[in-house]
C-alpha cells in the first residue's frame, strides 16, 4: 500500500499568511494526486486534481505542486473562510489512500 | 441539482448488517465510477471501495480492511450505489460518505454525500 504523509498536522496561521501543507508518498504516484478541503460538520470538497489541476469554483488563491513523492497544496492568501482540515490523496493505485490530513486554524 | 443523498445508517450490534444507498441526481450516474469514503469520529478519511461503470463492466476494489464483508453495487436505472456491510465490527464505526469519480480511471472525487452514521456497538 502507497502510504501518504503529510506535515504538518496542524497549523495556525494569520488571515493573509501564505500557507504550504506538504505530502509525501511512500512511492511515486505520478501526478495522481489530490487535495480535499473539510469544514467542520460537512462533507469533503475536492480543491485540486492531477496534482495541481484547480477543480472548477475553487477561489484561484489554492494551488497545488509537485510530482513523484513530493506535493505541496499552497494558499497564498489565508481567508478566515479557509479554517479547515485539509487531506491529500493517492490514486494511482488500489488501495487508494489518504493522508492523515492538515487542520488549519486561524490566529 | 447535482447532489448524492445517502440513507441506510443507523446503530447495530457487532456481527450485524447493514445496507446504506446513495441517491444520484443532476448528473449521468452511469458514466462514472463511484466509491464509498469513511471517517471514523474524529478520525481522518478511509477509502472503503469503489465500483466501477458499466463500460468497465462494473467491477469493484476494496480495501484489506473491508474485503470479504463489504459488497458495493450499483443500479444505474435507479441512479443509485449501494453498500451491503456484513459482519460488522466495532472499528466499522464512522460516518460514511458516497463519492464520485471524477473521469476516467485514475479519478479523484469531485461530489460527495452529506454521509450518513453507522454505529456499531452493543
Amino acid at each position: 500500500d502507497i502510504q501518504m504523509t503529510q506535515s504538518p498536522s496542524t497549523l495556525s496561521a494569520s488571515v493573509g499568511d501564505r500557507v504550504t501543507i506538504t505530502c509525501r508518498a511512500s512511492q511515486s504516484i505520478s501526478s495522481w494526486l489530490a487535495w480535499y478541503q473539510q469544514k467542520p460538520g460537512k462533507s469533503p470538497k475536492l480543491l485540486i486534481y492531477k496534482a495541481s489541476s484547480l477543480e472548477s469554483g475553487v477561489p484561484s488563491r489554492f494551488s497545488g505542486s509537485g510530482s513523484g513523492t513530493e506535493f505541496t497544496l499552497t494558499i497564498s492568501s489565508l481567508q478566515p473562510n479557509d479554517l479547515a482540515t485539509y487531506y491529500c490523496q493517492q490514486y494511482n493505485s488500489y488501495p487508494l489512500t489518504f493522508g492523515g490530513g492538515t487542520k488549519v486554524e486561524i490566529k | 441539482e447535482v447532489q448524492l443523498v445517502e440513507s441506510g445508517g443507523g446503530l447495530v450490534q457487532p456481527g450485524g448488517s447493514l445496507r446504506l444507498s446513495c441517491a444520484a441526481s443532476g448528473f449521468t450516474f452511469s458514466d462514472h465510477y463511484m466509491d464509498w469514503v469513511r471517517q471514523a469520529p474524529g478520525k481522518g478519511l478511509e477509502w472503503v471501495g469503489r465500483t466501477r461503470n458499466k463500460a468497465n463492466s462494473y467491477t469493484t476494489e476494496y480495501a484489506a480492511s473491508v474485503k470479504g464483508r463489504f459488497t458495493i453495487s450499483r443500479d444505474d436505472s435507479k441512479n443509485s450505489l449501494y453498500l451491503q456491510m456484513n459482519s460488522l465490527k466495532t472499528e466499522d464505526t464512522a460516518v460514511y460518505y458516497c463519492a464520485r469519480g471524477r473521469e476516467g480511471s485514475y479519478s479523484s472525487f469531485d461530489l460527495w454525500g452529506q454521509g450518513t452514521m453507522v454505529t456499531v456497538s452493543s
